[in-house]
């Protein structure tokens, strides 16, 4: 079975530039997440799909990160401009459904550099 | 909010040592506990969980029990090896309703580093 994919894999932009990531999600996987990790910290959630329908995104910063998921299935998250502080590796994740105790699938991340 | 903390890393031991990185967590409600490792050069992948209180979670000799009492979900291992260098988080999800249903809050991760 075919994992999470993601594209690219390294980034270096300028600041003030935009930046686009794509995620394709595991087959038949309803939910979609998108994670930023910062070095030394834990990844935090920036946007949870449910099919095509955004279920949370209170910790996206809507002024500069846009994300959408085509027909529910591959998803790509946008950032216009970008600053310093958002160096770090975007993570994507699928899982089955909604439910807590499903395990989520990450792909490699794309690690973005902003100088 | 939710919230996960980890013991300070990084941690280094010896092979065949015994492991043991703790975890403790703020949630509302009760919620599914993971630990995901990530092995140098590779994504992060589920190592195990445990779904509700009491539970015991064990994948490659690894073992986690979920204490409601203590809010707890220390990660073990009796016999650590070379090859279980990685980065370790724990994680929690709500299992049901709330803001904060299906999504993964982490801890800031644990670096092991395991020599021969």
């Amino acid at each position: 079975e075919a994992g999470v994919a993601q594209s690219p894999r390294y980034k270096i932009i300028e600041k003030r530039q935009s930046v686009a990531f794509w995620c394709n999600p595991i087959s038949g996987h309803a939910t979609l997440y998108w994670y930023q990790q910062i070095l030394g910290q834990g990844p935090k959630l920036l946007i949870q799909f449910q099919n095509n329908g955004v279920v949370d995104d209170s910790q996206l910063p809507k002024d500069r990160f846009s994300a959408e998921r085509l027909k529910g299935v591959d998803s790509t998250l946008k950032i216009q401009p970008a600053k310093l502080e958002d160096s770090a590796v975007y993570l994507c994740a699928s899982s089955l459904d909604l439910a807590g105790y499903n395990e989520q699938f990450f792909g490699p991340g794309t690690r973005l550099t902003v100088l | 909010g939710n919230s996960v903390t980890q013991m300070e890393g990084p941690v280094t031991l010896s092979e065949e040592a015994f492991l043991t990185i703790n975890c403790t967590y703020t949630a509302t409600g009760y919620p599914s506990l993971f630990w995901y490792v990530q092995y140098p050069g590779e994504g992060l992948q589920l190592l195990l969980k445990a779904t509700k209180a009491d539970d015991k979670g064990s994948n490659k000799g690894f073992e986690a029990t979920y204490r409601k009492e203590t809010t707890s979900f220390h990660l073990e291992k009796g016999s650590v090896q070379v090859s279980d260098s990685a980065v370790y988080f724990c994680a929690l999800s709500e299992n049901a309703g709330g803001t904060s249903y299906g999504k993964l809050t982490f801890g800031q991760g644990t670096i092991l580093t395991v020599h021969p």
